[in-house]
């Protein structure tokens, strides 16, 4: 079984202050992806980012950076200096091999509002 | 890049009728298509996995005699919401698998009155 675990359902914070979004997931693959999808009011999913078990090397992509912790099962995001832009409900997923098929597993989502 | 072209975005349809909802692959081929159902300030929820010409795997909970996918080409999935109800009132998204990524649709928000 396998489970993508965001424990901050809601998040507010003021413009311009640095974020961090969590995500803990477990897997029994020893090959996985991770993701992260941004899905603003309008609905569609925005992809952020994707990473796999092997690579641990942290990200960063202005002002979006990814923290990736195997020994921890972790895959935070964290935005710095946040724009009112940025409100939206972020998700992080697990693809793994479920019963032969690989399938992506999202966790519940963090709300996001930056104010102004 | 690649992009999943979902129609319609919003449908409202009264209860007792069908939907279909189709999502077209526009740059790639989608050999495998995902389709979700997304409630309101929840996440999205696998409903059924679909392969070209074979049928769709449906996730445990799923009516497959309700949600009819037909996945007969490379670049085109559908999702038939047949005799609707209110409760079927959801947003749906497909995605394409494509390599190791998967490129959303633009959902549908469904609505049965």
């Amino acid at each position: 079984a396998q489970k993508v675990t965001q424990a901050q359902t809601e998040i507010s914070v003021v413009e311009k202050e640095d974020v961090t979004l969590d995500c803990v997931y477990e897997t029994r693959d020893t090959t996985y992806y991770l993701f992260w999808y941004k899905q603003p009011p309008s609905g569609e999913l925005v992809f952020l980012i994707r990473r796999n078990s092997f690579d641990e090397q942290n990200e960063i992509s202005g002002r979006y950076s990814w923290n990736f912790q195997k020994s921890t099962s972790s895959f935070n995001f964290t935005i710095t200096a946040s724009q009112v832009v940025d409100s939206a409900v972020y998700f992080c997923a697990l693809r793994e091999r479920i019963q032969g098929a690989q399938k992506l597993v999202f966790g519940q989502g963090t709300r996001l509002t930056i104010n102004p | 890049g690649a992009v999943v072209s979902q129609h319609p975005s919003r449908v409202i349809c009264k209860s007792g009728t069908s939907v279909k909802i189709e999502c077209r692959s526009l740059d790639f081929q989608a050999t495998t298509m995902f389709w979700y159902r997304q409630f309101p300030k929840q996440s999205l929820m696998l409903m059924a996995t679909s392969n070209e010409g074979s049928k769709a795997t449906y996730e445990q909970g799923v009516e497959k005699d309700k949600f009819l996918i037909n996945h007969a080409s490379l670049t085109l999935s559908t999702l038939t919401v047949t005799s609707a109800h209110p409760e079927d009132s959801s947003f749906y998204i497909c995605s394409g698998s494509e390599n190791y990524g998967y490129t959303f649709g633009s959902g549908t928000r469904l609505t049965v009155v």
